[in-house]
C-alpha cells in the first residue's frame, strides 16, 4: 500500500491530453514538492518534473505539473505512442523523522 | 558526466545480509547538500524507497524496513553502500540507487539497477 495515491492505468490515442492524479496528506504532498518519474519498459526511472511544476532540460513542455493542497496532477498533451511507460509521483515527507514516499504508479497505454 | 552504478549479488539466501555498493562519479558526497538514496522495484511493482545518505552524514530510512537497513558512505571512493539483513524472498527486487542535491530535492540521476533475487 503506497502512501501516494495514483491510478493504477491511464489511457488515451494519440494527440490526447491525459492527467495522472496523486494524492496524499498534510505531511507529504501538502507542505513539500512533488516529483514525477517516467519509467520505460525496462529502463531505470527518469526525472520528469521536479519541484511541482519544472521541467529538466530535455523534457519536453508537453509534460506539466501542478498541486493544488494535498493533490498534485502531470498532464501530457499532444501524446505519442512513446510516451507509454509508467509514471510515479513522490514527495519527501515530514512525518516520522523524515522520508522519501512514492504512489503506487499509473501505467500509461497509448492506444 | 554524473553516472552511478550498483553492483552487489544477484542472488542470495533467505536469512542472509544483502550488500549492495553504488560507485559515482561526476561528483562527490563531501559537497554541501549532496545525497545518494537506495530505491527498490519487486517485479512488476511500483517503486520503494528505502534509504538516503547525505554529505553530512545523516541518514534517513524506510519507516517499516528501518531496523534492517544500514547505509554508509565512503567519500573517498566514492561509494555509498546498504546492507539489509535477514533477506526474505519479498525482498526479490531492482535496487536503485541515485542522487539528490539536497535530502528533499528529486533524485535527477539514477543508476541502471541491479536485480536480487531471494531464493534457496
Amino acid at each position: 500500500q503506497s502512501v501516494l495515491t495514483q491510478p493504477p492505468s491511464a489511457s488515451g490515442t494519440p494527440g490526447q491530453r491525459v492527467t495522472i492524479s496523486c494524492s496524499g496528506s498534510s505531511s507529504n504532498i501538502g507542505s513539500n514538492y512533488v516529483y514525477w518519474y517516467q519509467q520505460l519498459p525496462g529502463t531505470a526511472p527518469k526525472l520528469l518534473i521536479y519541484r511541482n511544476n519544472q521541467r529538466p532540460s530535455g523534457v519536453p513542455d508537453r509534460f506539466s505539473g501542478s498541486k493544488s493542497g494535498t493533490s498534485a496532477s502531470l498532464a501530457i498533451s499532444g501524446l505519442r505512442s512513446e510516451d507509454e511507460a509508467d509514471y510515479y509521483c513522490a514527495a519527501w515527507d515530514d512525518s516520522l523523522s523524515g522520508r522519501w514516499v512514492f504512489g503506487g504508479g499509473t501505467k500509461l497505454t497509448v492506444l | 558526466q554524473v553516472t552511478l552504478r550498483e553492483s552487489g549479488p544477484a542472488l542470495v539466501k533467505p536469512t542472509q545480509t544483502l550488500t549492495l555498493t553504488c560507485t559515482f562519479s561526476g561528483f562527490s558526497l563531501s559537497t554541501s547538500g549532496m545525497c545518494v538514496s537506495w530505491i527498490r522495484q519487486p517485479p512488476g511493482k511500483a517503486l520503494e524507497w528505502l534509504a538516503l545518505i547525505d554529505w553530512d552524514d545523516d541518514k534517513y530510512y524506510s519507516t517499516s524496513l528501518k531496523t534492517r537497513l544500514t547505509i554508509s558512505k565512503d567519500t573517498s571512493k566514492n561509494q555509498v553502500v546498504l546492507t539489509m539483513t535477514n533477506m526474505d524472498p519479498v525482498d526479490t527486487a531492482t535496487y536503485y540507487c541515485a542522487r539528490a542535491f539536497y535530502k528533499t530535492d528529486a533524485f535527477d540521476i539514477w543508476g541502471q539497477g541491479t536485480m536480487v533475487t531471494v531464493s534457496s
